[in-house]
């Protein structure tokens, strides 16, 4: 079974700066990679996603995130980040699946932005 | 227009209650979930309907039953309600047509607080 894990429960940065988030996955095979964001109150959103193909994804709102199978990992960054990205943000890996099998996520990153 | 809309948005209910929640998906997907999410924002899949069926039931209790009466709605009735049941809980659905993961669309979640 596939599983994620985010080592960052809260990150505080700065308006204007660089924004890294760590997400490492669990998986025998190819997995397919997600990072959803949650505003305070509402439900999550996609933010990109990863399935084959060209290993830097863009996604929305200037977000990006690398994967790297050696390392098992699919962090999220971003170069500048603005005040409207403090939210939680969730790392989720899914499997090719002969049945349905539904994503896992990770616990989550909590994000704080600072003036 | 909403794509996924669950009701009500908050719900406080004495221990012992019964309570249902709803959800509708106007998006046209096959696919609809209800997702859990504890005070420490763990989001953990309860159930998975397709086309009406289940999917999937993970370790849940038997209080929580999930009525599909159509593809585009699925409701969750919780019975004898505990305070663990306090939580977020979040529909989701996806378009399961091709077998690998898709895009989760998230409802806005139901606070529900059990006193």
């Amino acid at each position: 079974a596939q599983s994620v894990t985010q080592p960052d429960i809260h990150i505080t940065v700065s308006e204007g700066a660089s924004l890294e988030l760590r997400c490492n996955y669990s998986y025998g095979a190819t997995p397919y990679l997600f990072w959803y964001v949650q505003s305070p109150g509402q439900g999550l959103q996609l933010l990109l996603k990863y399935f084959s193909g060209d290993t830097l994804v863009q996604g929305i709102k200037g977000f990006e995130a690398e994967f790297k199978r050696s390392q098992s990992s699919f962090n999220l960054r971003k170069p500048s980040v603005h005040w409207s990205d403090a939210a939680e943000y969730f790392c989720a890996v899914g499997a090719l699946r002969p049945g349905n099998t539904p994503l896992v996520f990770g616990k989550g990153t909590r994000l704080s932005v600072i003036a | 227009d909403t794509a996924v809309s669950q009701t009500p948005k908050y719900l406080v209910t004495q221990m012992g209650n019964d309570k249902s929640i709803k959800c509708e998906q106007n998006l046209g997907h096959d696919t609809m979930y209800w997702y859990k999410q504890d005070s420490k924002k763990f989001l953990k899949i309860m159930f998975s309907y397709n086309n009406k069926e289940l999917i999937i039931n993970e370790t849940v209790p038997n209080r929580f039953s999930p009525k599909s009466p159509d593809k585009a709605h699925l409701n969750l009735h919780i019975n004898s309600l505990e305070l663990g049941d306090s939580a977020v809980y979040f529909c989701a659905s996806s378009q399961e047509g091709i077998k690998k993961p898709e895009k989760l669309f998230f409802g806005s979640g139901t606070q529900l607080s059990v006193l």
